[in-house]
C-alpha cells in the first residue's frame, strides 16, 4: 500500500492554457475524492466517485472543469482555459466504503497559473 | 457560506503545554466530525473522528470533546510537543463516506 499518490506534484501554466492532473488511489478503494484548497484555507470538496461513477458535484466546479474516473482506478482532473484564480493546490483522496470511510489524502498537485 | 468555523486562526504553546483549537457548525444534519493535521507539502491525514452521540473521545494526547446541544466541538492536546506544530482543520460531513466540509484551520506552533 503505497498511499495516495498525485502527478504532478507542481504544474506552472499560462493563463489560458489547459492543464490535467492525475490521481492514483490506494488499491482497493472504491470511492475517490477531489478537493481544492488555497493558501491559509481549508480544502473544499469538488466532487467524488463512486468506482466509475461521478455522484456529485460542488457549484465550485465550474464547466471548465471535467473529471474522469473511467475504469474505475486512477482519475484525472482537467481545467480548460485556465485562470488566474485557479491557482490552487488540488488534492485527490480515496476511501473504501466497506470500511471506516476514512479519507486518505494525497500530496497534492499546486497550480499556478500566471 | 461557512459550514464550519474554527478558532483561533493560530495557536502558540508551550512544550508541554495544552493546546485548544475551538468549531462550531451550523448544520445539524452533520454527523460525523473529524479533525485533520496538516503537514507544509503533504495532504491532509485524518488524527481523531467523532459522531455527535458521544460527548468524548481520547486517543492518545489527542482529546476531541463535543457538545451537541451548543453545536461546538474542540481539540486538546495534551502535552504538546515540538512535533505536533502543524496546521489542524476540523471538519464535518454527513457520514463517514460523504464529502467533507473543512473549517479554515489553525497553524499550532509549539515552542521547544
Amino acid at each position: 500500500d503505497t498511499g495516495v499518490s498525485q502527478n504532478p506534484r507542481h504544474k506552472i501554466t499560462k493563463r489560458g492554457q489547459n492543464v490535467t492532473f492525475r490521481c492514483d488511489p490506494i488499491s482497493e478503494h472504491n470511492r475517490l475524492y477531489w478537493y481544492r484548497q488555497t493558501l491559509g484555507q481549508g480544502p473544499e470538496f469538488l466532487t467524488y466517485f463512486q468506482n466509475e461513477a461521478q455522484l456529485e458535484k460542488s457549484r465550485l466546479l465550474s464547466d471548465r472543469f471535467s473529471a474522469e474516473r473511467p475504469k474505475g482506478s486512477f482519475s484525472t482532473l482537467e481545467i480548460q482555459r485556465t485562470e488566474q484564480g485557479d491557482s490552487a493546490m488540488y488534492l485527490c483522496a480515496s476511501s473504501f466504503s466497506g470500511g471506516s470511510g476514512e479519507q486518505f489524502f494525497g500530496p497534492g498537485t499546486r497550480l499556478t497559473v500566471l | 457560506q461557512q459550514q464550519v468555523k474554527q478558532s483561533p486562526q493560530s495557536l502558540i504553546v508551550q512544550k508541554g503545554g495544552i493546546s485548544i483549537i475551538n468549531c462550531a457548525y451550523e448544520n445539524t444534519a452533520f454527523d460525523y466530525f473529524p479533525w485533520y493535521q496538516q503537514f507544509p507539502g503533504k495532504g491532509p491525514a485524518l488524527l481523531i473522528a467523532i459522531r455527535p452521540d458521544v460527548s468524548e473521545k481520547k486517543e492518545g494526547r489527542f482529546t476531541i470533546s463535543f457538545n451537541k446541544s451548543a453545536k461546538q466541538f474542540s481539540l486538546h492536546i495534551m502535552d504538546s510537543q515540538p512535533g505536533d506544530s502543524a496546521t489542524y482543520f476540523c471538519a464535518a460531513s454527513m457520514g463517514r463516506y460523504d464529502k467533507i466540509i473543512f473549517g479554515k484551520g489553525t497553524r499550532l506552533h509549539i515552542l521547544p
